[in-house]
């Protein structure tokens, strides 16, 4: 069974841009999750979406916006791109996506660089 | 919301050693996983363990849910252990709370 996939694998942005990043889950998972790591912050939560239902967000700006389509797979866009955005995306599936109580398998991440 | 604690933040073995890492949670968590974050960002499933104890090869794990701490067993390391270890916990509220990572560098 594939992993999960995330794409781009790698973006180089300016500020001000916008950008849409890519996850499709493990066949079968239907809860996919986001998360962002920084060297300062460590890995934060996003958001996390089942059956195309945002059920959690995180403490990030309004800038950041997800969701999820029918086919589980999900993206997230950052608009109006700041330097301290540049970090590695992380996206998760899980089966049931009862609370966080799934074993989540993460993808390979997106690394943006925003110059 | 859930405080994560790891120690040590950092570890230098030599090859063949034995390590134990700690992760202690600030409340009950419904689901606690570990990782290791390989060089190029991944993160690599180890345990899923909320409570008890489990092995895998080299690797062992133990949760001890009413004292809400977790340990995981490296035993006869290798220098493809290296890297940074994370623990996490989960609730009842779709997220999993990180901690900051223990560095595991390994001297050949």
């Amino acid at each position: 069974k594939a992993g999960v996939t995330q794409t781009p694998r790698y973006l180089i942005k300016t500020r001000g841009q916008q950008v849409t990043l890519s996850c499709s889950p493990i066949s079968g998972h239907r809860s996919v999750s986001w998360y962002q790591q920084t060297p300062g912050q460590g890995l934060q939560f996003l958001f996390e979406y089942f059956s195309e239902t945002q059920r959690n967000k995180g403490n990030f700006p309004g800038r950041f916006s997800g969701r999820q389509f029918s086919n589980s797979r999900s993206e997230m866009n950052v608009s109006t791109l700041e330097l301290g955005d540049s970090a590695l995306y992380l996206c998760a599936s899980s089966f049931s996506g009862t609370g966080a109580t799934d074993t989540q398998y993460f993808g390979p991440g997106t690394r943006l660089t925003v110059l | 919301g859930i405080q994560v604690e790891q120690s040590p933040p950092d570890l230098i073995l030599q090859e063949g050693a034995n390590s134990t890492l700690r992760c202690n949670f600030s409340d009950s968590v419904n689901n606690l996983q570990w990782f290791h974050q390989n060089p190029w960002g991944q993160l690599i499933n180890l345990f899923y363990i909320p409570s008890g104890t489990k092995q895998n090869g080299r690797l062992s794990a133990t949760t001890v849910a009413t004292e809400r701490y977790s340990l995981l067993y490296i035993s006869s390391s290798q220098t493809t252990d290296s890297g940074v270890y994370f623990c996490a916990g989960g609730g009842s509220n779709y997220k999993l709370t990180f901690g900051k990572g223990t560095l595991l560098t390994m001297n050949p």
